[in-house]
């Protein structure tokens, strides 16, 4: 069973315009819990992280995402988006109380900016 | 400065033709992973390692093999190839595990004809 579900494949916005990636996950706990930029041609470089505490944690480049537990939902948002964010964003679980150590990336979003 | 080395960065080969594609990392990590990048997919974690000789399976491990006899290597073997494994492939690394971010390379993009 998939344990990242990221619903939207494409997403389009105006330059200017605010942002939200909806990220799911499914797991009993908390997980550990990541969001990804993969800039084209590029490895993943990480936006920001959040494994316990304020559910509202701020990352690099302006982004900030939320947890919410009752959703099971870790969504990443900027208020005003630029050229330059066009990329595909990554979520990424990784459950702390499984046996195992693995990491479960989502399928991806990519990002389009319209001038 | 700080960085995962994936080599080569491309590689076309054929069929059954075994290859190596070597990882390494300079900053002392313990956990190391490979993950492979397919359109409509995502990554897949592939193998990974926490510590010297102690790897495991991730999620899509069929078709290859890995070692970790070094702390700052982690080599992706293809023992032999076959066309489903033409994709884009990517090692990282973290400090201890699963609970730190991972640090990525550039990616390997094999054609596997």
């Amino acid at each position: 069973a998939q344990s990242v579900t990221q619903p939207d494949i494409h997403i389009t916005v105006s330059e200017g315009a605010s942002l939200e990636l909806r990220c799911n996950y499914s797991y009993g706990a908390t997980p550990y819990l990541f969001w990804y930029v993969q800039s084209p041609g590029q490895g993943l470089q990480l936006l920001l992280k959040y494994f316990s505490g304020d559910t509202l944690v701020q990352g690099i480049k302006g982004f900030e995402a939320e947890f919410k537990r009752s959703q099971s939902s870790f969504n990443l948002r900027k208020p005003s988006v630029h050229w330059s964010d066009a990329a595909e964003y990554f979520c990424a679980v990784a459950r702390p109380l499984n046996r195992d150590d693995k990491i479960i990336f989502g399928k991806g979003t990519r990002l389009h900016i319209l001038p | 400065e700080a960085q995962v080395t994936q080599n080569p960065r491309y590689l076309i080969t054929v069929t059954g033709k075994k290859l190596t594609v070597t990882c390494s990392q300079n900053m002392n990590h313990e956990y190391m992973s490979w993950y492979r990048q397919d359109p409509g997919l995502g990554l897949r974690q592939i193998y990974y390692s926490m510590n010297v000789e102690v790897t495991d399976k991730g999620d899509v491990p069929e078709g290859y093999k890995v070692s970790r006899k070094e702390k700052r290597n982690f080599p992706l073997i293809l023992e032999s190839p076959s066309p489903n494994q033409t994709s884009l492939y990517f090692c990282a690394s973290s400090p201890r595990g699963t609970d730190q971010p991972q640090h990525f390379g550039d990616g390997t993009r094999l054609s596997i004809l």
